[in-house]
């Protein structure tokens, strides 16, 4: 059962524009969500973050969009650039997960910005 | 700041061995330790998770004597893959959460690939 779902395996997108990958999750105990930067053969990089008390959360290029009804998070990118070609990774914990606040990750979204 | 290493980054070893890979937070405390596995392809795969000066938490399915783990200190964890065979070769990644910041982020380590021939 997979509680955090990343619907679009792949996205390509023209430089300069902007990049909207979506997640969506089914667990209502999370409170806290997480994106995620990987390319191949490396680790994770930490992207962006937001809690449950919060809609919205930008840092300079991306910006972190949360409905909790809708149970829905998004990370927009603008202006994408070819160096965010990547795979991203939604990631979500949940508030009952004691002290060690483990995260639950999505299958990744493969973003290609084309020159 | 939040910088994870892992050493090594690549191993190749015969089946029966086992390899020890280290993962260190280079410039913060780590209260939490995690250790994934990514096979081709997929999604990061939870193994276990660890908390310094006690047992490690593993995942249901991971044998928790074919992977050792031991977090000695603030800064470091270890994971043993004991009696290696084929199939574990795969690429091992470990995370930690910075103790100061009390924050839920998990920075991550550049990854080991371990092939068991």
């Amino acid at each position: 059962d997979q509680q955090v779902k990343q619907n679009s395996p792949s996205l390509s997108v023209q430089e300069g524009r902007i990049s909207i990958l979506n997640c969506d999750y089914t667990n209502s105990m999370f409170d806290y969500f997480l994106w995620y930067k990987k390319y191949p053969a490396e680790g994770p990089t930490f992207l962006i973050s937001i809690s449950s008390i919060k809609d919205k959360n930008e840092d300079g290029r991306f910006t972190v969009f949360l409905n909790k009804s809708a149970k829905h998070l998004s990370l927009h990118i603008v202006p994408s650039q070819p160096g965010d070609s990547a795979v991203y990774f939604c990631a979500a914990s949940p508030y009952n997960a004691g002290n060690n606040r483990k995260l639950i990750w999505g299958l990744g979204t493969s973003l290609a910005v084309n020159p | 700041g939040a910088v994870v290493s892992q050493h090594p980054s690549w191993v190749i070893c015969k089946s029966g061995t086992s390899v020890k890979i280290e993962c260190r937070s280079l410039d913060f405390q780590a209260t939490t330790m995690f250790w994934y596995r990514q096979f081709p392809k997929q999604s990061l795969m939870l193994m276990a998770t660890s908390n310094e000066g006690s047992k490690a938490t593993y995942e249901q399915g991971v044998e928790k004597d074919k992977f050792l783990i031991n977090h000695a200190s603030l800064t470091l964890s270890t994971l043993t893959v004991t009696s290696a065979h084929p199939e574990d070769s795969s690429f091992y990644i470990c995370s930690a959460r910075d103790k100061g910041t009390g924050k839920y982020e998990q920075y991550f380590g550049p990854g080991t690939r371990l092939t068991v021939t």
